[in-house]
């Protein structure tokens, strides 16, 4: 069964530190990863997406790793800022044809002052 | 208007009610989604439309009811809801096998 799983569930960070989100997922066969954005009361936002052959992809303050041999990607995210408060959900895509994506449950994120 | 719009954003309704979402893209694309977004659980694919074509019904109670009128258009037709059902609606569409765009979804609740 393709499954998507990530960690921490929700993370508290000081504004200007960096964090790390994990993602580990189990789809076969494997398309390509993509990070989306969702602020509270809105619709995911890709973020970043990286298919097998990309070790890294990023986009401003964002940089997504991709390691297809251990099935792990991450997301960095570096001086955060408030507006970086937001779920931050992996979603993987099979291949084979179709748009069939898998999703993870999202790590909630929160800068604070 | 550009992207892809949902109306209405937020839905209260009672377990005997008829009611209708109604999704919207304005990118050109030929494939358009419904998801059930339900708090610490992922996003739930429900149907998928190609071509104006359902080409994919995940296992979805007869309660919910699509329909897409043309590749632009999206609605899912709510009927004797259920409490358990009451969650965030997300419509997307995308280009075949690209990139989905979503829309800012419909908040649900069922009483």
């Amino acid at each position: 069964k393709n499954q998507v799983e990530q960690s921490p569930q929700s993370l508290i960070i000081l504004e200007g530190k960096n964090c790390t989100l994990q993602c580990n997922y189990t789809v076969s066969p494997f398309s390509n990863l993509r990070w989306y954005k969702q602020d509270t009361g809105r619709g995911p936002v890709s973020l970043t997406i990286m298919t097998f052959s990309e070790n890294t992809k990023s986009n401003g303050r964002y940089t997504a790793t991709l390691d297809a041999d251990t099935k792990q990607s991450s997301l960095h995210i570096t001086a955060s800022q408030l507006s970086d408060s937001a779920s931050y959900i992996c979603v993987v895509s099979a291949g084979g044809g179709g748009n069939k994506l898998t999703f993870g449950t999202g790590t909630q994120l929160k800068v604070e002052l | 208007e550009t992207g892809v719009t949902q109306t209405p954003r937020h839905l209260v309704m009672g377990m005997t009610n008829k009611k209708s979402l109604k999704c919207e893209q304005h990118l050109g694309h030929n494939a358009m989604y419904w998801y059930k977004q339900s708090a610490k659980k992922p996003l739930e694919l429900m149907f998928v439309y190609s071509l104006e074509e359902r080409v994919e019904n995940n296992s979805v109670p007869s309660r919910f009811s699509p329909e897409c009128p043309n590749s632009s258009h999206l609605f899912l037709h709510l009927h004797t809801l259920q409490p358990e059902d009451s969650a965030l609606y997300l419509c997307a569409s995308s280009h075949g096998a690209a990139e989905q765009f979503f829309g800012p979804g419909t908040r649900l609740t069922v009483l």
